[in-house]
């Protein structure tokens, strides 16, 4: 599965959107783009995921580039309680069982 | 709908010592997979069991084994503890009947502690 790389940690306002960055320059025409966020003291949560469109769900949009070496994860109006570490993850498809967690960004909501 | 289900949600272990973890998949679910997650990283993958059999494995000894039972739950068995097993243990459940796209869903994860 191709390497992701995320800022260490990045601040937002309350009610602003948050925009948060990945690169995945070696990305390949199989992978899709996953993103998940854990909350302290609790497991992962799924948030949306992608292939060559930019996709929206009731938490999240996810714009991916159109040579997709480059996606940015959306929260449109942040609340405290989006505060988290978002990882960003390429996976290929079917076949393709496990999630290569980094170390993500630390996202700080602040009131 | 009860989501991915745990137990214990804390441990603590002698060096040497055996551990078993338990875990229940979301209604529906039919695969499992286990993480760990060491303190300040990203959780890692140990492997995934599907149709009782595990189906892909991450860079992890042996002494990690699991097994999962015909109503989908799962365990995961650690023998002869290490200091460094020390982690929270995350069960994570899918269905596999969309192709290994859709999202995973976690459990809130077992704490332990090897002393």
């Amino acid at each position: 599965d191709a390497k992701t790389t995320q800022p260490t940690s990045m601040d937002c306002a309350e009610g602003r959107a948050a925009n948060l960055p990945c690169n995945h320059s070696t990305i390949s025409g199989n992978e899709y783009v996953y993103w998940y966020r854990q909350i302290h003291s609790q497991g992962p949560q799924y948030i949306i995921h992608g292939l060559k469109n930019n996709e929206t769900n009731e938490m999240a949009s996810l714009i991916i580039t159109e040579d997709r070496k480059s996606s940015t994860l959306i929260l449109p109006h942040a609340t405290l309680r989006d505060t988290a570490v978002y990882y960003c993850i390429v996976r290929a498809g079917a076949g393709s069982y496990q999630l290569t967690f980094g170390k993500g960004t630390k996202l700080s909501v602040i009131p | 709908d009860a989501g991915v289900t745990q137990s214990p949600t804390h441990l603590i272990k002698t060096r040497g010592q055996q551990v078993t973890l338990r875990c229940s998949p979301k209604s529906g679910h039919d695969t499992v997979s286990w993480y760990q997650q060491a303190l300040g990283q990203g959780p890692q993958f140990i492997f995934q069991y599907y149709e009782e059999e595990e189906r892909q494995r991450g860079n992890f000894p042996d002494r990690f084994s699991g097994h999962q039972f015909p109503n989908y739950s799962s365990e995961l068995n650690v023998n002869a503890l290490l200091l460094g097993d020390s982690a929270l243990y995350l069960c994570a459940s899918s269905f596999v009947g969309t192709g290994g796209e859709s999202g995973y869903t976690f459990g809130s994860g077992t704490r332990l502690t090897v002393v």
